[in-house]
């Protein structure tokens, strides 16, 4: 089973605050990279796939960034709002004989006070 | 509009009472998967489907079975439920290139007492 972690696993920031967020997953056999939205009673969305190294992706104030080689993508939220409050989930797709399979992280909680 | 459908959302049964939950995309999707999502754990593969006919096990299949007989439709069949397998349920489907999104159900919270 591979390792694909986030940190932080919560987050409580103030309306205004940017943030940001860290997946980490194997740096061998990667395909693709995925984040999703994923807010309570609903089900997760996608808002990114990213699939080259260097590779950075912006959907309005999110935006995220992909490190192939060392493992790693970034996602930034500027200016949050009380409506991005969710839970942030990274998956893994190493491709291969496996490719389309996900592997996700625990994901990140975030709360943006008011 | 593109969706992925599960059913029933809510669900609480006992120990032993075969059950299906049932999931219909309508994309056309040629890859589906079932997932559950566990505090702490994040969303595990049970099974996926690369096709009709085509189905493997994920990682944590025990405890379940599932079907692909035609393309929009993947139950995931608990044939005799134990109280580990109380979690919430998603089924997913994509292309099955990979660097496309998976598209989400909305969940089926299962009890089993």
């Amino acid at each position: 089973i591979l390792n694909v972690e986030q940190s932080p696993q919560s987050l409580h920031v103030q309306e205004g605050d940017s943030t940001n967020f860290t997946c980490s997953f194997p740096s061998s056999n990667f395909y693709a990279l995925h984040w999703y939205r994923w807010e309570t009673a609903k089900s997760p969305e996608a808002l990114f796939v990213m699939t080259l190294n260097g590779d950075e992706k912006k959907k309005g104030r999110i935006s995220a960034t992909l490190n192939t080689k060392e493992g790693y993508s970034y996602l930034y939220i500027k200016g949050s709002q009380p409506e991005d409050s969710a839970t942030y989930l990274c998956a893994f797709d190493a491709g291969g004989t496996s490719y389309g399979k996900l592997t996700f992280g625990q994901g990140t909680i975030l709360t943006v006070h008011p | 509009e593109a969706q992925v459908t599960q059913n029933p959302r809510y669900l609480i049964t006992v120990t032993g009472k075969k059950l299906t939950v049932t999931c219909s995309q309508n994309m056309n999707h040629e890859y589906m998967s079932w997932y559950r999502q566990d505090p702490g754990l994040g969303l595990r593969q049970i099974y996926y489907s690369m096709n009709v006919e085509v189905t493997d096990k994920g990682d944590v299949p025990e405890g379940y079975k599932v079907s692909r007989k035609e393309k929009r439709n993947f139950p995931l069949i608990l044939e005799s439920p134990s109280p580990n397998q109380t979690s919430l349920y998603f089924c997913a489907s994509s292309d099955v290139s990979g660097n496309t999104e998976a598209f989400f159900g909305q969940g089926t919270r299962l009890t089993v007492v």
